[in-house]
């Protein structure tokens, strides 16, 4: 069964920190690497995705990603209090119907 | 990104009754999935939604208890029949672009009493 692992924290930050959420997955056929944001009470949102071993910086967000230790994180510098949010990283097999989402990290980003 | 709407955004039904809720997209997509987040907890895929054919289901659900149609390219409904208290949830559907990026709609929050 493909995994997809997070520690469900919360991840308590100060604010203009930098928080790092990571992720572990089992398939090792996985080719694309998401994160995703969600409010309280709201629907996920896209904010990051990455395919290639390395780091992609986007804004104040990069996410990074090692394929052969089967890992990816997100890195939020200078976090802010509206960065506060659970934080889910899915995968999936690059033929787009196998997305496996891991359980959330709740962030706390404290003023 | 995608523009998807959701109808109704919440309810809150009587046991062993049905609700049907609509899933909108603002431009034709091939893949369309319906989800579950119950509380405290992360997405449970429920089924692909296939244009003109059944959907497929994942393990644990069945087409019994969430009828899903899909008339076209755009549009999709789930169907969660003879609720129960415990299909108290949050349920979505997403959409994949040509991208391979995954888009959620705002989503149905559904209390059953």
């Amino acid at each position: 069964q493909k995994e997809v692992e997070q520690n469900s924290g919360p991840l308590s930050v100060p604010e203009g920190a930098i928080a790092s959420l990571n992720c572990t997955y089992s398939d090792r056929g996985s080719q694309s690497f998401f994160w995703y944001r969600q409010y309280s009470g709201k629907s996920p949102e896209l904010i990051m995705f990455i395919y290639s071993n390395g780091d992609k910086e986007d804004g104040r967000f990069t996410a990074q990603l090692n394929k052969a230790s089967q890992y990816v994180s997100l890195l939020i510098r200078d976090s802010q209090p509206s960065d506060s949010a659970t934080y889910l990283c899915a995968v999936n097999d690059n033929y787009g119907q196998n997305f496996v989402f891991g359980p959330g990290t709740r962030l706390s980003v404290l003023p | 990104s995608a523009v998807i709407s959701q109808k109704p955004s919440r309810d809150i039904c009587q046991r062993g009754t049905s609700l049907t809720i609509q899933c909108q997209v603002d431009s034709q997509v091939t893949m369309m999935f319906w989800y579950r987040q119950q509380p405290g907890q992360s997405l449970t895929l429920i089924a692909t939604a296939n244009q003109g054919s059944e959907a497929t289901y994942e393990s644990g659900f069945v087409i019994d208890k969430f009828p899903i149609s899909r008339p076209n390219l755009t549009f999709s409904t789930l169907t969660v029949s003879n609720m129960s208290p415990e299909d108290s949830s949050i349920y979505l559907c997403s959409v994949i672009r040509e991208s391979n990026e995954q888009f959620f709609g705002p989503g149905t929050r559904l209390t059953v009493l």
